[in-house]
C-alpha cells in the first residue's frame, strides 16, 4: 500500500461543532504532516510529527488540535471553527531522513466547509 | 527563513515547443529543492529532487547556488504535461518543506 488515505473527502460544519479529519498511511513512515491549502495557493505547513511527537507546529490557532495515536493514524481534531478555516486540508507523510532530502507522499485531502 | 519564488502563475505553450518554469530561492543554509506536480483531479506527487540529479517525464532541472535558482525545463513539451507545478524547500532537516507559489503549465495542441 502506497497511499496516504484521508476521510472524509467532504466535511461542512458549524461554528459550533466538534469534528475529526482523519489520515492513515501502511508505508512504515515516521513523519506525517497536515498542511493547509486555500483556493489557488500552495499548501501552507501546519503540523508535523516526527516518530509520533510533534515536532513543528507553525503557530496554529487552537481551534486545530493534532493527534498522532500510532505511527500509522494522524488525526486533526476541530472545534469553534471560523469561516475563513475553510479549505482543503492535506495530509501527508515521508521517512524520517537525515538531511532535507524526503519525498513527501500526499493524499487527496478533505475539504473543510465552515459555515 | 525559507522562500520560494514562481514569477509565473501561468504558462502556455504549445505541444514540441520547450519550456521552462522557473523557481528562485531564498535560504541561508545549504537547501533541499523539489519539484512536486499536481496534475487534474491527481494527488499533489514529487516530480524529481536536485539530489537525484535525475530526468523524470523529459524534465531536468539544475541547481543553481550562485543565483539560487532551480529552474525545471523540457525540451518538448506534450499536452499531458498540462498541470499545476510547485517548487518546494526544505532546509536541513528536512522537515519544514516550503512551496511556492505554483505555476499552472498548459501546453496546447
Amino acid at each position: 500500500d502506497t497511499e496516504v488515505t484521508q476521510t472524509p473527502k467532504h466535511l461542512v460544519m458549524g461554528m459550533t461543532n466538534k469534528k475529526s479529519l482523519k489520515c492513515e498511511q501502511h508505508m512504515g513512515h515516521r513523519a506525517m504532516y497536515w498542511y493547509k491549502q486555500k483556493a489557488k495557493k500552495p499548501p501552507e505547513l501546519m503540523f508535523v510529527y516526527s516518530y509520533e511527537k510533534l515536532s513543528i507546529n507553525e503557530s496554529v490557532p487552537s481551534r486545530f488540535s493534532p493527534e498522532c495515536p500510532n505511527s500509522s493514524l494522524l488525526n486533526l481534531h476541530l472545534h469553534a471553527l471560523q469561516p475563513e478555516d475553510s479549505a482543503l486540508y492535506l495530509c501527508a507523510s515521508s521517512q524520517v531522513l537525515a538531511g532535507g532530502n524526503r519525498e513527501l507522499f500526499f493524499g487527496e485531502g478533505s475539504r473543510l466547509t465552515v459555515l | 527563513a525559507q522562500r520560494v519564488t514562481q514569477p509565473e502563475k501561468l504558462l502556455s505553450v504549445f505541444k514540441g515547443a520547450p519550456v521552462e518554469l522557473k523557481c528562485n530561492y531564498s535560504y541561508s543554509g545549504s537547501p533541499e529543492l523539489f519539484w512536486y506536480v499536481q496534475y487534474s483531479r491527481q494527488r499533489l506527487q514529487l516530480l524529481l529532487r536536485h539530489i537525484s540529479r535525475e530526468s523524470i517525464k523529459g524534465f531536468t532541472a539544475d541547481l543553481n547556488k550562485g543565483e539560487t535558482s532551480f529552474h525545471l525545463k523540457k525540451p518538448f513539451a506534450q499536452e499531458e504535461d498540462s498541470a499545476m507545478y510547485y517548487c518546494a524547500l526544505s532546509g536541513e532537516s528536512g522537515s519544514r518543506l516550503t512551496f511556492g507559489e505554483g505555476t499552472q503549465l498548459t501546453v496546447n495542441p
